[in-house]
């Protein structure tokens, strides 16, 4: 297993259409977190998820905006209606202990035009 | 409230001179974590160094050193004999009573040949 992936790695988008992202964490990692980025900022917390369970959602979180962990291994995070301040860079990180340090993907950035 | 405070946006250095990224943390909590992690220009964040509220020893690896100060409630990071490698976004986060990262606002370090 070589870490954390992320796809597409870049989307371009119309305003109002729908997006998903997929996160693949590493295999044993039972915690799954989604964070975004915006130019200039540092990641900014959206969701996570123990096993198949989302145990916490962010404000930032708009009702447009729904992730899943299925079977508590991959990751979706699904962005309708995209809106051009939804642009950014959107971060998936997992871990094996509620305490330990998160391992990151590579991202994927969205730009909604 | 937790909040984690990276004061220096940006600092450049020529290659060799020693670069200290401050970061100062808010939480009421007593138990907690501090994280550093590292975003060069590709965009994954790397893990650096995980430090526990009841440990404030200083580390040491390599040329990376970590100052971990309560009374202060700061947790610095020093880079001894900078290389143009070093050239990223540095983040401190925190880590108290949720199961969430909240990370600062990123210095960028800038080391010139």
């Amino acid at each position: 297993d070589t870490g954390v992936s992320q796809n597409p790695r870049h989307k371009i988008t119309k305003r109002g259409q729908n997006v998903t992202f997929r996160c693949d964490p590493i295999s044993e990692h039972n915690r799954l977190y989604w964070y975004r980025q915006t130019l200039g900022q540092g990641p900014e917390f959206l969701t996570y998820f123990q096993n198949e369970a989302q145990l916490e959602k962010s404000r930032l979180l708009s009702d447009r905006f729904s992730a899943e962990r299925p079977k508590g291994s991959f990751s979706t995070l699904e962005i309708q209606r995209t809106e051009q301040g939804d642009s950014a860079m959107y971060l998936c990180a997992s871990t094996a202990k509620a305490t330990g340090e998160l391992f990151f993907g590579e991202g994927s950035r969205l730009t909604v035009l | 409230a937790q909040k984690v405070t990276q004061a220096q946006t940006e600092i450049s250095v020529v290659e060799k001179e020693d670069v200290t990224l401050d970061c100062v943390y808010e939480t009421r909590d007593t138990t907690y974590y501090l994280f550093w992690y590292k975003q060069p220009p590709s965009g994954e964040l790397v893990f650096l160094i995980r430090r526990n509220s009841f440990d404030e020893q200083n580390e040491i690896s390599g040329r990376y050193s970590w100052n971990f100060q309560k009374s202060t409630s700061s947790f610095n990071f020093t880079i001894t004999a900078s290389q143009v490698v070093d050239s990223a976004v540095y983040f401190c986060a925190l880590r108290s009573n949720t199961d969430k990262l909240i990370f600062g606002t990123g210095t960028r370090l800038q080391v010139f040949p």
